[in-house]
């Protein structure tokens, strides 16, 4: 299996603040790579796959970038609608599908 | 526009059988340019993906669950089905059912979830 890291946990941040949020693979997958946002009590909502591209609708704010074991999810200036639980995603093949563990972003 | 619904019983007894339905409309679940799937998410915890499925009848499953699931599908009812056999508490968890492009192994659209609990 292939084992997904994200860091930070958790973290905090004020608005209009850079965050970025790191996934790490434990092997290269390539650019197969999605990030989702999942608001508190809410259904997990597609962000970005193919490791950069924005999913139709997404603000621009959000973006993506990495191959191979390492990648980032980049909000360029944070908004109040942005706190949520963000996780990655790997799907380099249908049979190795794992979520990393979950970043909580907060409001300082 | 496109819309996933599960349903089932909210409750079920360890040692049965957890048994979900999820219902497409807006869209045809024979649509040869998507698989269908099944996504997982204890209370407080992250998120762990079950199986997929085409219309076909072809399917994956993760391999901690393979023993356990089966993922089935009608599409007179346009709908695709869960089953997970031998539940333990373990297996309380918000239960997702979510589309994937093929080829694409990421979830484009989701139902909203459904709450299963698994207690005597």
């Amino acid at each position: 299996d292939i084992q997904m890291t994200q860091s930070p946990s958790s973290l905090s941040a004020s608005v209009g603040d850079r965050v970025t949020i790191t996934c790490r693979a434990s092997q290269g997958i390539s650019n197969y790579l999605a990030w989702y946002q999942q608001k508190p009590g809410k259904v997990p909502k597609l962000l970005i796959y193919a490791a950069s591209t924005l999913q139709s609708g997404v603000p621009s704010r959000f973006s993506g970038s990495g191959s191979g074991t390492d990648f980032t999810l980049t909000i360029s200036s944070l908004q109040p609608e942005d706190v949520a639980t963000y996780y990655c995603q790997n799907y380099n093949s249908p049979l190795s599908i794992t979520f990393g563990q979950g970043t909580r972003l907060e409001f300082k | 526009q496109l819309q996933l619904q599960e349903s089932g019983p909210g409750l079920v007894k360890p040692s049965e059988t957890l048994s979900l339905s999820c219902t497409v409309s807006g869209g045809s679940i024979s649509n040869s340019s998507h698989y269908w799937g099944w996504i997982r998410q204890p209370p407080g915890k992250g998120l762990e993906w079950i199986g997929s499925l085409y219309y076909g009848g072809s399917t994956y499953y993760n391999p901690s669950l393979k023993s356990r699931v089966a993922i089935s599908v009608d599409t007179s009812q346009n709908q695709f089905s869960l089953k997970v056999t031998s539940v333990t508490a373990a297996d309380t968890a918000v239960y997702y059912c979510a589309r994937l492009p093929v080829g694409f192994w990421f979830f484009d659209y989701w139902g909203q979830g459904t709450l299963v609990t698994v207690s005597s």
